[in-house]
C-alpha cells in the first residue's frame, strides 16, 4: 500500500548547527502534512503542519517545505538544541480521510553538545 | 486545557487474556483515533471513532476493537493476546479533522 517513508533513519548533529529532515510521500491525494517530534516514553508532539496549497510554512526555528512535483516533504530545524533530541516523524493525510493518518518511519535525531 | 489522556500507562498480561485501555480526549474534541507504535511496524491506524460512531479502520484483525462514548472518551480492546500485541497504544483526539490532532502519551502494553 502507499505510504509515507523517510529517508534516513537516524541523523547525528552538532549542538547550533541546522538540521534538515526529509520524507517522501506516495500518495498523491494528500493534502495535509503533519511533522511530529517523539521523545522517549512520550506520544508524537505536533511540531508545523502544512497543507497542499502551500509549498513552505515557518514556525520558530522550524520550517516545513512541500514539493508536490516529486511527493517531498522536509523540516529544517534552525540552531539545533540537546533538547531537539528525538524521534521525528512525518504524517499524511488523504483527502477525505477523516483523521486517519499515515506515519513515515521516523528519523532519530541526536544532538551532540 | 487539558490533554488526551490515557489509562493506565502500563500493563503487563499474560497471552490469552484481554485488555482494556482506555483514552479521554481533549475536551471539546469528538473525534478519537487509536494507533499502534512498535520498533517493527512504526505507528499503525487501528481505528477511529467519532461521534460514537466508527468512521476509520485499519487493517488489523477483529480481536482489535472499541468504541467511543457519549462523552467522547473512548476504549479499545484487545481480546485473546498474543506476544505480537506488545506494544505502545496511542490515542489521539480532534475535532473531526486531522488539524488539531493531539496524542496522549500512550499505554505500553506488555504481553507475556
Amino acid at each position: 500500500g502507499e505510504s509515507v517513508g523517510l529517508h534516513l533513519p537516524t541523523l547525528s548533529v552538532q549542538e547550533g548547527d541546522n538540521s534538515i529532515i526529509n520524507c517522501a510521500y506516495s500518495n498523491s491525494a494528500s493534502d495535509y502534512f503533519i511533522w511530529y517530534k517523539q521523545e522517549s516514553g512520550k506520544g508524537p508532539q505536533f511540531i508545523i503542519d502544512i497543507r497542499s496549497n502551500m509549498d513552505k510554512r515557518q514556525g520558530q526555528r522550524v520550517t516545513v517545505l512541500l514539493n508536490k512535483t516529486v511527493k517531498h516533504l522536509s523540516l529544517q530545524i534552525a540552531a539545533t538544541q540537546p533538547g531537539d533530541s528525538a524521534v521525528y516523524f512525518c504524517a499524511e493525510s488523504p483527502t477525505g480521510s477523516g483523521s486517519r493518518l499515515t506515519f513515515g518511519e521516523g528519523t532519530q535525531l541526536t544532538v551532540n553538545p | 486545557k487539558a490533554g488526551v489522556t490515557q489509562t493506565p500507562r502500563y500493563l503487563i498480561k499474560t497471552r490469552g487474556q484481554q485488555v482494556t485501555l482506555s483514552c479521554s480526549p481533549i475536551s471539546g474534541h469528538r473525534s478519537v483515533s487509536w494507533y499502534q507504535q512498535t520498533p517493527g511496524q512504526g505507528l499503525q491506524f487501528l481505528f477511529e471513532y467519532f461521534s460514537e460512531t466508527q468512521r476509520n479502520k485499519g487493517n488489523f484483525p477483529g480481536r482489535f476493537s472499541g468504541r467511543q462514548f457519549s462523552n467522547s472518551r473512548s476504549e479499545m480492546n484487545v481480546s485473546t493476546l498474543e506476544l505480537g500485541d506488545s506494544a505502545l497504544y496511542l490515542c489521539a483526539s480532534s475535532s473531526g479533522q486531522p488539524y488539531g490532532y493531539t496524542f496522549g502519551s500512550g499505554t505500553r502494553l506488555t504481553v507475556v
